[in-house]
């Protein structure tokens, strides 16, 4: 099957300017996550959809980035206005079920370099 | 808050030689426990994960980890390293319980393989 897939795969922006990324999940997986991943860390979790929902968006600064899933399938992530700090690699996993404990997949990234 | 530590940021190991890396979480309730590795400019991939059951759990490329509850420990190994097992490896959990399943992933451990 195919995986999650993402683009652009890199994207270079200047400070203020906004950006948006592309995720299309595997297909019939209902939940989306988006995290970010700045360089020498883990992922953090930035949101989780269930469906065209959000279950938990609480680490999502709200003031900057948005993200949608309108049609239960493919997500974007916005950041607007972007900041130097926001430069990381943006991931978007899926998983059949929300459930704990399921296996997410991962697509290969967006690595957004702020200028 | 789920914590995750993972002991040294750089491991090198020679060709053939033992793999070890330390992962140790901080929850009085055992989460789920993921293991999961990132070669370069690609996202994460899942090597094994332990949900219930027998505690040595097998993994994908030789891997395998052993729960210790007692010691909140999920180290990974693998008897004989290969070249190709140079990358980066995410020790992750999640809540046993709660409604999302959010990936509290550690620092990560880069591995270096010497021939």
């Amino acid at each position: 099957e195919a995986g999650v897939a993402q683009s652009p795969r890199y994207k270079i922006i200047e400070k203020r300017q906004s950006v948006a990324f592309w995720c299309n999940p595997i297909s019939g997986h209902a939940t989306l996550y988006w995290y970010q991943q700045i360089l020498g860390q883990g992922p953090k979790l930035l949101i989780q959809f269930q469906n065209n929902g959000v279950v938990d968006d609480s680490q999502l600064p709200k003031d900057r980035f948005s993200a949608e899933r309108l049609k239960g399938v493919d997500s974007t992530l916005k950041i607007q206005p972007a900041k130097l700090e926001d430069s990381a690699v943006y991931l978007c996993a899926s998983s059949s079920h929300q459930g704990a404990g399921e296996t997410q997949y991962f697509g290969p990234g967006t690595r957004l370099l702020v200028l | 808050a789920q914590s995750v530590t993972q002991l040294g940021s750089h491991v090198s190991v020679s060709e053939g030689a033992l793999v070890l890396l330390r992962c140790n979480y901080s929850s009085s309730v055992p989460p789920y426990l993921f293991w999961y590795v990132q070669y370069p400019n690609q996202g994460l991939q899942l090597l094994l994960k332990y949900t219930t059951g027998a505690t040595l759990v097998k993994g994908i490329n030789g891997f395998e980890a052993e729960f210790k509850k007692s010691e909140t420990s999920f180290h990974l190994t693998k008897p004989s390293a290969h070249m190709s097992d140079a990358a980066e490896y995410f020790c992750a959990v999640s809540d046993r319980f709660g409604f999302g399943n959010v990936l509290h992933c550690g620092s990560g451990t880069q591995v270096i393989v010497l021939p």
